[in-house]
């Protein structure tokens, strides 16, 4: 069965550097969830999209911005990139809000030197 | 305080034995995640409950809503099950999708 296919899986970039990411949710999945997990933290919820639209955003830094694509793919940009993004970057994606089963991606870790 | 808590943190058993891993959280929720890390980083969706108990294979996860307390079980543990084990609450009112994680359960079952 299809999963949540998110790429790159790794990434290194130079501080100031620009990243983006991508996240292909299961298919007919309408949900998809941004978080970003530091080394030896939980992870923190970045940004949703529920039907193309923002649905929620956490703890988002101003230079990271994200959307949600027709096709229902999402991507995270994150530009002038600081050391402290270094972390593991977990797509999930659901069918409907609330009520429907997570499923994640293997998570795209991004090095930042 | 947390508001999702786990225990233990850390867990090694013997194969074959019985786990069982604790979340207590504090606030109203619409649905609980048990979710599964391994050491590449990955993250596997196990069980979302909002009430009773949910089986699959060796594993089992229960919830008390009254009590905001619920638990995983591996029955037969191996090895493989080596993992940090998540829990994780969704609130209850829709425009707020963030998840609250806990802080994790290291298992480690040694052969």
């Amino acid at each position: 069965a299809a999963g949540v296919i998110q790429s790159p899986r790794h990434l290194i970039k130079e501080k100031r550097e620009t990243a983006t990411l991508k996240c292909y949710p299961i298919p007919r999945h309408d949900t998809v969830y941004w978080y970003q997990q530091g080394p030896g933290q939980d992870p923190q919820f970045l940004i949703s999209f529920y039907e193309k639209m923002q649905s929620d955003k956490g703890s988002i830094p101003d230079r990271f911005s994200a959307q949600q694509f027709s096709d229902y793919h999402s991507e995270l940009n994150m530009s002038s990139l600081e050391l402290g993004d270094s972390a593991l970057y977990f797509c999930a994606s659901s069918r409907g809000q609330l009520t429907g089963e997570l499923f994640f991606g293997e998570g795209s870790r991004l090095t930042v030197l | 305080k947390n508001e999702v808590e786990q225990s233990p943190q850390n867990l090694t058993a013997q194969e074959g034995e019985f786990i069982t891993i604790n979340c207590s959280y504090s606030v109203g929720i619409s649905a609980l995640h048990w979710l599964q890390q391994h050491p590449g980083g990955g993250i596997v969706s196990l069980f979302m409950l909002s009430s009773g108990k949910k089986k699959h294979g060796r594993l089992i996860a229960t919830i008390n809503i009254q009590e905001k307390h619920s638990s995983l079980h591996i029955t037969a543990s191996h090895p493989r099950d080596s993992a940090v084990y998540i829990c994780a609450v969704r609130p209850p009112n829709f425009g707020n999708e963030k998840l609250t994680f806990g802080t994790g359960t290291r298992l480690t079952i040694i052969p």
